[in-house]
C-alpha cells in the first residue's frame, strides 16, 4: 500500500504569507495527487488535481506541483479563509489514501 | 447544482448494523464512479470504499472488507453503504463523494455513525 506523509503537520502563519506543504508518496504515484481544504464541521473541499491542475472556481494563489514522489502545495499570500487543514490524496492506487494532514493556524 | 446528501447515521452497539444512504443530484449519476470516505472524531481523513459507475466494480479498504458493502441504485440516484459487524473504531463522520477529474470532486455534508454500548 501507498503511505503519503505531509510536512509539516502544524503551521503557525500571517496573513500575505507564502505557505508551502510538501506530500511524500511511499512510491511513485505519477501525477495521480490530489489536495483538498477542510474546514471546522465541513466537507473538505477539492482544490487540485493530477498535481497541479487547478479546480475551477478555486483562487489562483493556490496552485501545486511535482510527480512521482515529491508533490508541494502553495499558497502564494495567504488569506483569512486559507486557515483549515489541507489533505493530499494519491489516486494512483488502490486503496486510495490521504496524507494525515497540515494544519494551518494564525500566527 | 450538484448535491450529495447523506443519511442513515446514528448511534449503534458494538457488532450491529447500519445502513448509510446518499442521494445524488444534478449530475448524471451513471455517468461516475462514487465514493464513501470517512473521519474519525478529531483525526484525519480514510478513504473507505469505491463504486464503479455501473456497480460492476467495487474496492474498499482492508479494515472494512468483509464487513461493508457498497452498492448504487442508478435509477434512484442513490448510494448505498451496509455495515454490519460494527466496531467501536468505525465511529466517524462518513462522507459520500464523486469521483471526477481523477480526484472526489463533490463532497456531501456527512453522516455521524457511533458505534457504542
Amino acid at each position: 500500500d501507498i503511505q503519503l506523509t505531509q510536512s509539516p503537520s502544524f503551521l503557525s502563519a500571517s496573513v500575505g504569507d507564502r505557505v508551502t506543504i510538501t506530500c511524500r508518496a511511499s512510491q511513485g504515484i505519477s501525477s495521480y495527487l490530489a489536495w483538498y481544504q477542510q474546514k471546522p464541521g465541513k466537507a473538505p473541499n477539492l482544490l487540485i488535481y493530477y498535481a497541479s491542475s487547478l479546480l475551477s472556481g478555486v483562487p489562483s494563489r493556490f496552485s501545486g506541483s511535482g510527480s512521482g514522489t515529491e508533490f508541494t502545495l502553495t499558497i502564494s499570500s495567504l488569506q483569512p479563509e486559507d486557515f483549515a487543514t489541507y489533505y493530499c490524496q494519491q489516486l494512483n492506487s488502490y486503496p486510495v489514501a490521504f496524507g494525515q494532514g497540515t494544519k494551518v493556524e494564525f500566527k | 447544482e450538484v448535491q450529495l446528501v447523506e443519511s442513515g447515521g446514528g448511534l449503534v452497539q458494538p457488532g450491529g448494523s447500519l445502513r448509510l444512504s446518499c442521494a445524488a443530484s444534478g449530475f448524471i449519476f451513471n455517468s461516475y464512479w462514487m465514493s464513501w470516505v470517512r473521519q474519525a472524531p478529531g483525526k484525519g481523513l480514510e478513504w473507505v470504499a469505491n463504486i464503479k459507475h455501473d456497480g460492476t466494480e467495487k474496492y474498499y479498504v482492508d479494515s472494512v472488507k468483509g464487513r461493508f458493502t457498497f452498492s448504487r441504485d442508478n435509477a434512484k440516484n442513490l448510494l448505498y453503504l451496509q455495515m454490519t459487524s460494527l466496531r467501536a473504531e468505525d465511529t466517524a463522520v462518513y462522507y459520500c463523494a464523486r469521483s471526477g477529474f481523477r480526484a472526489f470532486d463533490q463532497w456531501g455534508q456527512g453522516t455521524l455513525v457511533t458505534v457504542s454500548s
